[in-house]
């Protein structure tokens, strides 16, 4: 079946860090990518996705590529901020196995804190 | 563009009552989702549907939980004789068929069965 392992939180940095939170996937067909972010008191956003290998999604300074060959979808920044304190999910959809779920496979989340 | 919404945001019922829950995708989406998500946990899908039509069920916790969709708008989730271990925030996400499978989320019924 499918699944997705990402790090263990909470992560803490510093404002202006580096930041890399690991995602890998497992999937029978051909997924699509996601990453969903989680501010305190809302719901899930999208924040990027990619669907196919070698893509690259981006978005409010936070990128990821989709790479086949490591099965990986790994979020980066450059220089986070306080407001992106947030848990972080990374998550799969599987299209083409014929099996007819079209749901999301979540990874377990990873929670981050950027402290001032 | 008003977004996913559902209702209540939250409820609070005893053990073995039934409880029915409401999402409102957004108004051009045909494709509807229902999620579990428990503390500390991604969300966990348990069906969609695609207009009316309910295309997975197997997900579906035990054959206490129930959805339907019947015009193709709205949808209801329903636990009947709830349990302790239901509790929970449900959330429903919509998305358009033709779309690369991104799903948009509301904001979630966080269920307390005590």
């Amino acid at each position: 079946g499918n699944s997705v392992t990402q790090m263990e939180g909470p992560v803490t940095l510093s404002e202006e860090a580096f930041l890399t939170i690991n995602c890998t996937y497992t999937a029978t067909g051909y997924p699509s990518l996601f990453w969903y972010v989680q501010y305190p008191g809302e719901g899930l956003q999208l924040l990027l996705k990619a669907t196919k290998a070698d893509d690259k999604g981006s978005n409010k300074g936070f990128e990821a590529t989709y790479r086949k060959e490591t099965t990986s979808f790994h979020l980066e920044k450059g220089s986070v901020q306080v407001s992106d304190s947030a848990v972080y999910f990374c998550a799969l959809s599987d299209r083409g196995t014929g099996g007819g779920a079209d749901g999301l496979t979540f990874g377990k989340g990873t929670h981050l804190i950027i402290q001032p | 563009d008003t977004g996913v919404s559902q209702n209540p945001r939250h409820k609070i019922t005893k053990r073995g009552q039934n409880v029915t829950f409401r999402c409102d995708p957004i108004s051009e989406h045909n494709r509807l989702y229902w999620y579990r998500q428990t503390l500390g946990q991604g969300p966990e899908f348990l069906t969609y549907f695609q207009n009316e039509a309910q295309l997975e069920k197997s997900r579906l916790l035990s054959d206490r939980f129930s959805a339907e969709r019947p015009k193709g708008s709205f949808s209801t989730l329903e636990i009947q004789r709830t349990e302790q271990g239901d509790s929970a925030m449900y959330l429903c996400a919509s998305s358009l068929a033709a779309s690369s499978g991104t799903q948009y989320f509301g904001p979630g019924t966080r269920l307390t069965v005590l």
